[in-house]
């Protein structure tokens, strides 16, 4: 059974960072691209970053670039992510999602979420 | 740039059936997208991916009930024989060729 779960998440300050696990169990991790997609309270699904099996090759969403960096182990089946100078509009669930392994990039199974508060 | 537009609420009866909508932006009316569905307090369940001509391939374990067709620009998902647990928010999910992906805005489907 495939599982994603996801850690990391906590209230912190205006500025502040935090990093973002996923641990993920039941397929081969480093056959697959890994996503990461949040959801402010009340919003829909926003896609934040996506990273390759081999980390090779990361997009951002272009909201994104230069607060976040999304990495893998592949060693600990993981996925992470890093988010730096973080602002009150940041305040998400976040989410982390495989790809599905054909042609496509449709995410074929998502975590439970952890939640990131920041505050003023 | 890739655009996904969606109805903010849809409605339907117990046991009827409902079609929600997804449209790309002008220029992307071959590309596939995946629906999604979101129950409250859940994370997102992947529905199926469903291409431009109607093909969809859906995820493990989802009902016949569930079912994608596609017309030009517009994407579908139709819903049968409608159930109490089926009122969610369902998401539509498409890609650039330049690694971006997007989300519809969501649809709200209430069962009556």
């Amino acid at each position: 059974e495939v599982q994603l779960v996801e850690s990391g998440g906590g209230l912190v300050k205006r500025g502040g960072s935090l990093r973002l696990s996923c641990v993920a169990s039941g397929f081969i991790f480093n056959t697959y691209y890994m996503n990461w997609v949040r959801q402010a309270p009340g919003k829909g699904l926003e896609w934040v970053a996506s990273i390759s099996s081999t980390s090779d090759y990361i997009f951002y969403a272009d909201s994104q670039k230069g607060r976040f960096t999304v990495s893998r182990d592949n060693a600990k089946n993981s996925v992470y992510l890093q988010m730096n100078s973080l602002r009150v509009e940041d305040t998400a669930v976040y989410f982390c999602a495989r790809e599905s392994a054909g042609s496509g990039r449709n995410f074929d199974y998502w975590g439970q979420g952890t939640l990131v508060t920041v505050s003023s | 740039q890739l655009v996904l537009t969606q109805s903010p609420s849809a409605s339907a009866s117990l046991g009827a059936s409902v079609k929600l909508t997804c449209t790309l932006s002008s220029g992307h009316s071959r590309n596939a997208i995946a629906w999604h569905q979101q129950q409250p307090e859940k994370g997102p369940r992947y529905l199926m991916k469903l291409n431009s001509d109607g093909s969809h391939s859906k995820g493990a374990g989802i009902p016949d009930r569930f079912s994608g067709s596609s017309s030009g620009a517009e994407r579908y998902l139709t819903i049968s024989r409608l159930q109490s647990e089926d009122e969610a928010d369902f998401y539509c999910q498409g890609w650039d060729t330049g690694g971006q992906v997007v989300f519809g805005g969501g649809t709200k489907l209430t069962v009556l």
